[in-house]
């Protein structure tokens, strides 16, 4: 599986947006690209995911590089409630197995 | 519909006891996967399941570990004689069977082995 390199963490301040960095410099053609973040004490949640071109729902927005070797999630106003752990994960389209590998992730502090 | 439905939410079990873990996953999945969550660590993979099969267990320990996913009725992760070390959150997902598509996670067993 390709791997994924993120910031140990990240802080906001309320209402202001979030840009959360991924790296993933071996990406193949196959690899959907997947964010998922988890509250504390919960399981992880779906946030958003794309292949190619850049990608907008209710939660957030996603951002790839021309080259998809970059990728960037975007928060648009932060709120308390958004702290959280956020993992970037690439997901092969082609392989057997669909499974999620999970990094270690971006700790997001919101500060009020 | 209903999301991803794990039960017991706690459970505590005495060394050398066995564990029983179910999911339910949302109607219409037939993907289940199972992932382990140590104290303070991430989310490691262990077991992914199609109904009646196991199609990938690269993530689980060797010994007394093992996930049924039956033709009717909830995916079982099953811990036989567990240990101190097999305190964690265990959680499942499922998704539909196209890769692409979000998998949906339930809120965990937090197992303690005493």
């Amino acid at each position: 599986d390709a791997k994924t390199t993120q910031p140990n963490s990240m802080e906001s301040n309320e209402e202001e947006p979030v840009h959360l960095p991924c790296n993933h410099s071996t990406i193949s053609g196959t690899d959907y690209i997947h964010w998922y973040r988890q509250l504390p004490s919960q399981g992880p949640e779906y946030v958003i995911h794309g292949l190619t071109s850049n990608v907008n729902n209710r939660m957030a927005s996603l951002a790839i590089a021309e080259d998809r070797k970059s990728s960037t999630l975007i928060l648009h106003r932060a709120t308390l409630r958004d702290a959280a752990v956020y993992y970037c994960i690439l997901r092969d389209v082609s392989g057997a197995t669909n499974k999620l590998i999970f990094g270690t992730g971006t700790l997001l502090a919101v500060q009020p | 519909n209903a999301g991803v439905m794990q039960n017991p939410r706690h459970l505590v079990r005495r060394r050398g006891q066995e564990a029983r873990l179910r999911c339910s996953p949302m109607k219409g999945h037939s993907h289940v996967y199972w992932y382990r969550q140590l104290p303070e660590e991430g989310l490691k993979f262990m077991v992914y399941l199609q109904k009646e099969n196991i199609i990938d267990e690269s993530g689980m320990p060797k010994e007394r570990f093992s996930a049924e996913f039956p033709k009717e009725g909830p995916s079982i992760l099953r811990i036989q004689q567990v240990v101190r070390g097999d305190s964690a959150a265990y959680f499942c997902a499922s998704s539909q069977q196209a890769v692409e598509t979000e998998a949906f996670f339930g809120q965990g067993t937090r197992l303690t082995v005493v």
